[in-house]
């Protein structure tokens, strides 16, 4: 069965560039979940879309946007990086945007800043 | 103090021994999940509840919503569970986000 996918796996950045990371959600979910994991660190919510509208935030930084297409896809775009940044991002999709629905979780973009 | 809390952090077992991680919450939740993530790698989900008790192979978890609690429990542990198992809940009212527990790393020996 078809998963969640995220893009890139990995990727290495430098201080004060820019990095967009993709998620692809699981055919037929609507809405996609983001989530940031420092080292050592509980995942920690970002931010939600359902039906390509935001359905909640969570304690994403300014610099961080994000978006979800007509596809469902979603993107989040995060400017002037930081070293605190470093972390694993998490994508997680269900198929609708109740409380009752699973979420399945893409296998994540680390992501280095140095 | 966290909303959700997780025991034990660390759990080392031999294989074939009976695991349980428990977890408490302190919100009102509309679902609750366990989750696990092996070493570096992604997360997968292994069961969502809102009540009772859920099996799925060597894996049984369940909750207990008047006493805010879940267990998670392995049955014949093998090398192969050695990974972090996470407790996420989704919070009561309009919000999908989860709020994850701090996890349980388990080690099963052979």
């Amino acid at each position: 069965a078809a998963g969640v996918i995220q893009s890139p796996r990995h990727l290495i950045k430098e201080k004060r560039e820019t990095a967009t990371l993709k998620c692809y959600p699981i055919p037929r979910h609507d809405t996609v979940y983001w989530y940031q994991q420092g080292p050592g660190q509980d995942p920690q919510f970002l931010i939600s879309f359902y039906e390509k509208m935001q359905s909640d935030k969570g304690s994403i930084p300014d610099r961080f946007s994000a978006q979800q297409f007509s596809d469902y896809h979603s993107e989040l775009n995060m400017s002037s990086l930081e070293l605190g940044d470093s972390a694993l991002y998490f994508c997680a999709s269900s198929s609708t945007g109740r409380a009752a629905d699973t979420q399945y979780f893409g296998p994540g973009t680390r992501l280095t800043v140095l | 103090k966290n909303e959700v809390e997780q025991s034990p952090q660390n759990l080392t077992a031999q294989e074939g021994e009976f695991i349980t991680i428990n977890c408490s919450y302190s919100v009102g939740i509309s679902a609750l999940h366990w989750l696990q993530q092996h070493p570096g790698g992604g997360i997968v989900s292994l069961f969502m509840l809102s009540s009772g008790k859920k099996k799925h192979g060597r894996l049984i978890a369940t909750i207990n919503i008047q006493e805010k609690h879940s267990s998670l429990h392995i049955t014949a542990s093998h090398p192969r569970d050695s990974a972090v198992y996470i407790c996420a809940v989704r919070k009561g009212g309009a919000t999908n986000k989860l709020i994850f527990g701090t996890g349980t790393l388990l080690a099963v020996q052979p």
